[in-house]
C-alpha cells in the first residue's frame, strides 16, 4: 500500500539551509507535494513537484525528487524563525483521488 | 472566496453525544475530501466526494460517521456515540478535476474533543 515517511525533527540556526527528506511507496504517484502547517492551522500548500521532474525551485525552496529511491527533499534556504511548522510530505494515491501524508517533520529554528 | 472554510472551529462534547461538522469548499471545486489529523500524525484519509457522489471510503470510518454532501456544494460530516478516540482535528480539503496538478487546498479544520 501507499506510505509515506520523514524524519521527525529538525532543528537549524536562523540563516541556515534545513534539509526535510522523505521517502515514498507509491511508484506511480505522478505529483509529489509539501504541505506546512503552523501551530493550530490548516495546511498550506507550499510547493509541488511533476513525477518527470529531477527539481524544482521557488524562491528560497528546492525541491530534489530521486523517483528510483523514491526520495524527496525539501531545502529552505535563509531558514528564518517564521520557517518553525511542521513540513508534510504527501503524495497523491494510484487513483489519483486521495492525498496521502507523511507524519511531519517539526522545523524548529533557534534565533 | 477565501478558500475552504469549516464549522466550527472548536467543539467540546461529552461522551455518547452526537456531532455535525460542517465543510463549505472553494465554489468552483468538484472534489471534497474529509481527513482526520491526531496530535503528532499526518492527516488521515476519511472519504471523499465528486459533486455529491461519496465515491471512497477509508476503514477509519467506522459505521458511528456519516458524511454527505447533498447539493454537492458544501458538506456535512456527523458522528455519532462520540468516543474520546474520536477527538481530534477534522479537516476538510477541497480540489479541482481537470486540473494538471489537482492539489488539495485546506480548511483550518475543526477540532474535536470528547470528554
Amino acid at each position: 500500500g501507499e506510505d509515506v515517511e520523514q524524519s521527525l525533527f529538525l532543528s537549524v540556526r536562523e540563516g541556515d539551509s534545513s534539509v526535510i527528506n522523505c521517502t515514498y511507496t507509491d511508484s506511480s504517484s505522478t505529483y509529489l507535494y509539501w504541505y506546512k502547517q503552523e501551530p493550530g492551522a490548516g495546511l498550506q500548500l507550499l510547493t509541488y513537484i511533476f513525477s518527470n521532474m529531477d527539481m524544482k525551485q521557488d524562491q528560497r525552496l528546492t525541491v530534489l525528487l530521486n523517483k528510483k529511491d523514491k526520495h524527496l527533499s525539501l531545502r529552505i534556504a535563509d531558514t528564518q524563525t517564521g520557517d518553525s511548522a511542521i513540513y508534510f510530505c504527501a503524495e497523491k494515491d494510484t487513483g489519483g483521488f486521495k492525498t496521502i501524508f507523511g507524519a511531519g517533520t517539526r522545523l524548529f529554528v533557534k534565533a | 472566496d477565501t478558500g475552504v472554510s469549516q464549522d466550527p472551529r472548536h467543539k467540546i462534547t461529552k461522551r455518547g453525544q452526537n456531532v455535525t461538522f460542517r465543510c463549505d469548499p472553494i465554489s468552483e471545486h468538484n472534489r471534497l475530501y474529509w481527513y482526520r489529523q491526531t496530535l503528532g500524525q499526518g492527516p488521515e484519509f476519511l472519504t471523499y466526494f465528486q459533486n455529491e457522489a461519496q465515491l471512497e471510503k477509508s476503514r477509519l470510518l467506522s459505521d458511528r460517521f456519516s458524511a454527505e454532501r447533498p447539493k454537492g456544494s458544501f458538506s456535512t460530516l456527523e458522528i455519532q456515540r462520540t468516543e474520546q478516540g474520536d477527538s481530534a482535528m477534522y479537516l476538510c480539503a477541497s480540489s479541482l478535476t481537470g486540473t494538471l496538478r489537482a492539489e488539495a487546498f485546506f480548511g483550518q479544520g475543526t477540532r474535536l474533543t470528547v470528554v
